[in-house]
């Protein structure tokens, strides 16, 4: 059954932890993306990934920090550098990072700070 | 800044109605361009790509692209209950290097009412 998992579905965070956010994907895809969603906002682009071992800041890496040691994991780390991170965390994965590629979204992860 | 606009709605059809919603876009090398349907709580989902000027259409979805106009709009034919929810627009626009960006605006809310 292919497709994209994200762990835990839910996460709360003290002040000043660091959590870490899981994404897998089983479907060969190469590319892999992190976004953010705040209520009433578009997604915005934390980093992306199209290879192993390489990857790239989005707009809002600051905070953040991710690993692309395989090519079915993309891990995504709050640090407590990040002073909001209250939000809804999307990964996705694409083919590769191409102009015609389509970006397949996993369930979300929703992380409180307490 | 690369801008993708919607208007944000609420936008209340009848059932068995059409439904409009329309893009716009501000990088005009934009090449590639998607519509994902968002659950309230859940992840976002493709319902449609398109990439070149015209139409597509797949089942009550049709896709229209017009570059010049730098708009894109999905049509939903026979408004159904189930299709309550946010429409997100993403756009595809080359980054710099090998690298394509996905910006996404931030969605329209549809309500169907039976």
């Amino acid at each position: 059954d292919g497709g994209i998992t994200q762990s835990p579905k839910y996460l709360f965070r003290k002040e000043g932890q660091n959590v870490t956010l899981s994404c897998e994907q089983n479907l060969n895809h190469d590319a892999m993306y992190w976004y953010r969603q705040d209520p009433g906002q578009g997604l915005r682009l934390i980093y992306y990934s199209q290879i192993v071992n390489d990857f790239q800041k989005g707009d809002i890496a600051e905070g953040y920090s991710v690993s692309r040691e395989k090519k079915e994991s993309f891990p995504l780390t709050v640090t407590s550098a990040q002073k909001n991170p209250t939000a809804f965390y999307l990964c996705a994965s694409s083919i590769s990072g191409q102009v015609l590629d389509t970006q397949y979204f996993g369930p979300g992860t929703r992380l409180t700070v307490l | 800044q690369k801008e993708v606009e919607q208007n944000s709605g609420p936008l209340s059809v009848p059932e068995g109605a059409i439904a409009s919603l329309n893009c716009t876009y501000s990088d005009r090398g934009s090449q590639s361009f998607f519509w994902y349907r968002q659950y309230s709580g859940k992840s976002p989902e493709l319902i449609m790509s398109i990439y070149s000027n015209g139409d597509k259409e797949d089942g009550r979805f049709t896709a229209q692209l017009n570059k010049a106009s730098q708009y894109v709009s999905l049509l939903i034919r026979d408004s159904q209950p189930s299709d309550s929810a946010t429409y997100l627009c993403a756009v595809k626009a080359w980054s710099g290097g090998s690298n394509y960006k996905l910006t996404f605006g931030k969605g329209t809310l549809l309500t169907v009412n039976p």
